[in-house]
């Protein structure tokens, strides 16, 4: 299975909205409504900001939202705060009943 | 709350089998509808999925591992494990286990993470 594709980094000025994307195929992103998305601080196990889709866990921040469009799935931040600074990754469930990343986002708060 | 903890060697050799255990506390493995998961990530890299095993002893793997990997549990000690074979240096990252949440349709997502161990891989 081939990783999903993020780019490498973004950023954006406190309070502002950011949006990162992520793009798979029909055999992953595009064929479920399992997209997931983690924060992950330096050194620290990553976490779960958003599940199927759009879904947030409790104690999710409702800042965070994500959406998808056939094979892209994005996230965005709004009201950018400076502990939002962090890596991104997405996740998603697969026709193999497997689940793949995206290769990370590095997101910078200006 | 439910916590995980990843032990085992921090140092493999080239060529040998890599084998860590995870420990679950403030929950019954066999209990509730969850896939247990092992993930990694080099240093400096994305994350890798690595497998999953649920309570009754099903697994899914990922299928650039699968020849080499092994994921089992052991619920008289509420624990599951990863065997991965022939290991090289590619194989160095830090290895972290999860339990997985929020179940549909066979999907599920690591929620409950252990803080990761490092395995080196070298002579």
């Amino acid at each position: 299975q081939s990783a999903l594709t993020q780019p490498a980094s973004v950023s954006g000025s406190p309070g502002q909205s950011i949006t990162i994307s992520c793009t798979g195929t029909s055999s992953d992103v595009g064929g479920y409504n399992y997209v997931s998305w983690y924060q992950q601080h330096p050194g620290k196990a990553p976490k779960l900001m958003i599940y199927e889709v759009s879904n947030r866990p409790s104690g999710v921040p409702d800042r965070f939202s994500g959406s998808k469009s056939g094979n892209t799935a994005s996230l965005t931040i709004s009201g950018l705060q400076a502990e939002d600074e962090a890596d991104y990754y997405c996740g998603s469930y697969t026709s193999s009943s497997t689940l793949v990343f995206g290769g990370g986002t590095k997101l910078t708060v200006l | 709350q439910v916590q995980l903890q990843e032990s085992g060697p921090g140092l493999v050799k080239p060529s040998q089998t890599l084998s860590l255990t995870c420990t679950v506390s403030g929950g019954s493995i066999s209990s509730g509808s969850y896939y247990w998961s092992w993930i990694r990530q080099p240093a400096g890299k994305g994350l890798e999925w690595i497998g999953r095993i649920y309570s009754s002893g099903s697994t899914n793997y990922n299928p650039s591992l699968k020849s080499r990997v092994t994921i089992s549990v052991d619920t008289s000690k509420n624990q599951f494990s990863l065997k991965l074979s022939s290991v090289t240096a590619a194989d160095t990252a830090v290895y972290y286990c999860a339990r997985t949440t929020y179940c549909s349709g066979g999907s599920c997502y690591p929620y409950n993470w252990g803080q990761g161990t490092l395995v080196t891989v070298s002579s």
